[in-house]
């Protein structure tokens, strides 16, 4: 079985400072991890997988195999970046896995 | 064209009615997926198409009747839904190198309202 699990419900945060928003997984093998973002009104889209190792939109996530761990970073938060995020994780059935997703607030 | 189009993007219908919701995407992708989501809550798969073959159905209740008639097209039809059915239809698309790959591509959504 698979499973993701985002602690945050929710994070709150003010522009310029750093954010984290956590993942953590299980998944005996090989997995591929997956950030998603659902702004206001717009559709869900990809944020980034694990495997094409770029940074989007100022975001970076580095999978840690050890810690089991997918967790999204940006080194300073911006309004527009103010979205529901969620982590996925797609294993065997090579079908993702969703969060509960963090929502995140940047405030001014 | 790089996107999925779904119609229409609200809907409200009655316990007795019959609708349908549609989906398309020219992108190529082999892989279409409806997914239901309720408000503040993660995506639910419904049912996966894989070469507009039924490949998966992840218990959804037989009211909900997916039909995917050509490689760009799927549809969701509805017959006798209640009120807790209410939610965000969305479909998605995805490539099939072999098997399926994790990146989704997904539409805007139909908002279903049952009354």
């Amino acid at each position: 079985a698979q499973r993701v699990t985002q602690p945050e419900k929710l994070l709150s945060v003010f522009k310029g400072a750093p954010v984290e928003l956590k993942c953590n997984y299980s998944y005996s093998g090989s997995p591929e991890l997956f950030w998603y973002v659902q702004y206001s009104r717009q559709r869900l889209q990809l944020l980034l997988r694990h495997i094409s190792r770029e940074s989007i939109k100022g975001f970076t996530a580095d999978l840690n195999k050890g810690e089991t761990s997918f967790h999204l970073k940006k080194p300073f938060a911006q309004e527009e970046d103010s979205a529901m995020y969620y982590c996925a994780l797609s294993g065997g059935s090579y079908i993702p896995t969703f969060g509960r997703g963090t929502s995140l607030i940047v405030h001014p | 064209d790089t996107e999925v189009t779904q119609t229409p993007k609200h809907l409200v219908m009655g316990m007795t009615n019959k609708k349908s919701l549609k989906c398309e995407q020219h992108m190529g992708h082999r892989a279409m997926y409806w997914y239901k989501q309720k408000a503040k809550k993660p995506p639910e798969l419904m049912f996966v198409y894989s070469y507009e073959k039924l490949s998966i159905n992840e218990s959804v209740p037989s009211r909900f009747s997916p039909e995917c008639p050509n490689s760009s097209l799927l549809n969701l039809h509805l017959h006798a839904l209640q009120p807790e059915d209410s939610a965000l239809y969305l479909c998605a698309s995805s490539q099939t190198r072999g098997q399926l790959d994790g990146e989704l591509f997904f539409g805007e959504g139909s908002r279903l309202t049952v009354l």
